[in-house]
C-alpha cells in the first residue's frame, strides 16, 4: 500500500534532549513537508523539501532541524532549543505543484 | 491579513440539514484548492479539490470564486459521521507549499 509512515505515534522528551520523528513515503513524491498543531489551533509549517539534499524553513523552524538524504525519508529533529515541543507532528508529502498534500497519521510529542 | 481565512464555528446542524462553509484567501495568483477534514485528534484526510467550474462529489459541492476570493464547501444531507473539522487549502506564494485554513468546526447532532 502505497502512503506515508510517520514513527513513533507517542514519543516522550526529557529536558535538554534531542529527538528525531521519522517520516518516510513510498508514494514516490519529490516534495515532503513538517508541520506542528497544538491544541484546537491550525497547522503551522516547520520545513519543507521540494527535492533531495534541499530544504527551506517553514513559519516555526526555529528549535528544530532536518535533513533530505533520500527521496523517500524527511526525519525532523526536535532539539533541546526547542522549548515547548508538546504538540502533534505532521509529515506530508505532494506529487507536484498543483497537487494536494498526503498526510501521515503523525507523532504525538511530549515533555517528560 | 491571513492567507486563508476561515469562521472557527461550531456550526452545529441536525441530521440532515444543508451546511455551508466559506473560506477567504488573499493570494491572487493561487491554482490549487482543497478542502480537508480532520478528525480529532487525526491527521488531515483530502475531502476534495476544488476545481474553477465548481464540482460535486456526492453530498459535498465544492465552488471557487475568483474575483472574490474565496472558495466555499456545502453539504447536503448532514451525517452525524460529517462532524469534524474542515480545512481550506490553498497554494501559498511560490506554489511549493499550501497554505492552511485555521479549520471551521462542525457539529451534526441527532
Amino acid at each position: 500500500d502505497g502512503g506515508i509512515t510517520q514513527s513513533p505515534k507517542y514519543l516522550f522528551r526529557k529536558e535538554g534532549q534531542n529527538v528525531t520523528l521519522s517520516c518516510e513515503q513510498n508514494l514516490n513524491h519529490d516534495a515532503m513537508y513538517w508541520y506542528r498543531q497544538d491544541p484546537g489551533q491550525g497547522l503551522r509549517l516547520i520545513y519543507y523539501s521540494q527535492i533531495v539534499n534541499d530544504f527551506q524553513k517553514g513559519d516555526i523552524a526555529e528549535g528544530y532541524s532536518v535533513s533530505r538524504e533520500k527521496k523517500e525519508s524527511f526525519p525532523l529533529t526536535v532539539t533541546s532549543a526547542q522549548k515547548n515541543p508538546t504538540a502533534f507532528y505532521l509529515c506530508a508529502s505532494r506529487g507536484g505543484a498543483e497537487q494536494p498534500q498526503h498526510f501521515g497519521d503523525g507523532t504525538r510529542l511530549s515533555i517528560l | 491579513r491571513k492567507e486563508v481565512e476561515q469562521d472557527p464555528g461550531p456550526f452545529n446542524v441536525p441530521e440532515g440539514a444543508t451546511v455551508a462553509f466559506n473560506c477567504t484567501y488573499s493570494n491572487s495568483a493561487s491554482q490549487s484548492f482543497f478542502w480537508y477534514r480532520q478528525d480529532c485528534r487525526k491527521e488531515p484526510k483530502l475531502l476534495m479539490s476544488v476545481y474553477s467550474s465548481g464540482n460535486e462529489d456526492g453530498r459535498f459541492t465544492a465552488q471557487l470564486n475568483r474575483a472574490s476570493q474565496y472558495i466555499s464547501l456545502l453539504i447536503r444531507d448532514s451525517k452525524l459521521s460529517d462532524s469534524a473539522t474542515y480545512l481550506c487549502v490553498v497554494n501559498g506564494p511560490g506554489f511549493q507549499k499550501l497554505v492552511f485554513g485555521t479549520g471551521t468546526r462542525l457539529l451534526v447532532s441527532p
